[in-house]
Formats: structure tokens, C-alpha cells, sequence
């Protein structure tokens, strides 16, 4: 069975461009979350969906992120604009109802 | 207060020696799940094993079980006859409530095993 799928799995882009993350969840699950990874903050949750509806954004550092999940089975990150701070590793999870969460590869993210 | 204290940075263990990797966790509520997840060097995280807050027995997935002390509030993993492929970083996590998906994870703990 194919598992959570993030792509890209590596990113490098210029201060101020557009970054764009993207997850495929687990079919059939119906929670999806996105984490970010870094050495001083440790992994945070930034915000999970349930059933495509947002449903705890309070981890989304500021207005320059934003997340959709427009179906059951793709979401997206949005970085824009972004900045060296925002480098990471950006992971994907998906769960069914309170089972544990699986999550993806990462995305590991680098903003020269 | 931190939810979830994993108080060990870094653990070392000879080749088939158990481990204990400890986690302790702070909630007043009365339902919630403890999770264990393993983050090796390519760094995917993978899901250990999990205990529920009424869960009468200690959780157990092969060579991993969990050693839950509830009035102490503490879930530490053991890990029994290490392997040199269990050489990772391992998470604790906790779901705090009935109502939410949310997970709070610790700062994690990185175990090298020797041969």
C-alpha cells in the first residue's frame, strides 16, 4: 500500500519566491496534518484538516503560510513570501479517526 | 509546563542489550494516547506503538513495548535486544483529550546501538 506522498523531497529556493508543498494522504484516511522540523523548535504541528475542513490552524507561524486540502486526497502548503527562516523539514501525516498518524518522507525545505 | 519531557538527548546500547528511552507527560485530562515514533538518519518518522490512557495492559509491537506508569505519568519505550539498525532519534507524543487529532511530541531522544 502506497503511504503518504510529499513532494518535492527537497527544495532551494531565493528569499521572497513562492514555495509550494504538496501531500497525497493515505486513501481512505480522513485526517491529514502538516508538522514542521527544525533543531531549535523541534517538530510543531502547523495545522490539521479533518475530512478536508481546517480544523486547528493555531501552529501556522504567520499570514505567509497558508494550507488547503481541496480534496481527500491532496493538500498544499504555501509559503509566500518566503525567508530564510523557513527552513525546514516540512512533514505530512495522515491518520484514520484517532488511529496513529503515518507520515510522509518530508519535504526538507532551504530558503537561501 | 512542557507536555512531554524527554530528558535523555542521547542514549548508547551494545547490540542485543534492551534500552529504556524515557518519556513523561503532563495533562489533567482524563483521556488521552502516548505515542512512540522513530526517526532514523534518512529521516522518515515511523510509528512505534501506542498506548490509551485506559488501556489496562502495557502496550506492546514485537521488540518495542511500553512501559506506562499512569500515576506517574510516564510512557517509556524499551526496546529489547537492540539491533544496530535501531540507531535512530525516537519521539514520545502525546494526544491530549477525546476531541482533538493533535499530537505534542518531545523533544526526542538520540539512541546509538554498538556492536
Amino acid at each position: 500500500d502506497a503511504g503518504v506522498i510529499q513532494s518535492p523531497r527537497h527544495e532551494v529556493t531565493e528569499m521572497g519566491q513562492e514555495v509550494t508543498l504538496r501531500c497525497k494522504p493515505i486513501s481512505g484516511h480522513d485526517y491529514l496534518f502538516w508538522y514542521r522540523q527544525t533543531m531549535m523548535r523541534g517538530l510543531e504541528l502547523l495545522i490539521y484538516f479533518n475530512n478536508n475542513v481546517p480544523i486547528d490552524d493555531s501552529g501556522m507561524p504567520e499570514d505567509r503560510f497558508s494550507a488547503k486540502m481541496p480534496n481527500a486526497s491532496f493538500s498544499t502548503l504555501k509559503i509566500q513570501p518566503s525567508e530564510p527562516r523557513d527552513s525546514a523539514v516540512y512533514f505530512c501525516a495522515s491518520s484514520f479517526g484517532y488511529q496513529p498518524q503515518h507520515f510522509g518522507d518530508g519535504t526538507r525545505l532551504s530558503i537561501l | 509546563a512542557q507536555k512531554i519531557t524527554q530528558t535523555q538527548p542521547g542514549m548508547f546500547v551494545q547490540e542485543k542489550e534492551a534500552v529504556t528511552l524515557d518519556c513523561t507527560y503532563d495533562t489533567s485530562d482524563p483521556s488521552y494516547g502516548l505515542f512512540w515514533y522513530k526517526q532514523p538518519s534518512s529521516g522518515e518518522m515511523i510509528f512505534l506503538i501506542y498506548q490509551g490512557s485506559y488501556d489496562q495492559q502495557n502496550a506492546t509491537e514485537g521488540r518495542y513495548s511500553l512501559n506506562f506508569q499512569k500515576a506517574r505519568k510516564s510512557a517509556n519505550l524499551v526496546i529489547s535486544a537492540s539491533q544496530l539498525g535501531d540507531s535512530a532519534m525516537y519521539f514520545c507524543a502525546m494526544r491530549e483529550g477525546r476531541n482533538t487529532d493533535k499530537l505534542i511530541f518531545g523533544t526526542g531522544t538520540r539512541l546509538q546501538v554498538f556492536p
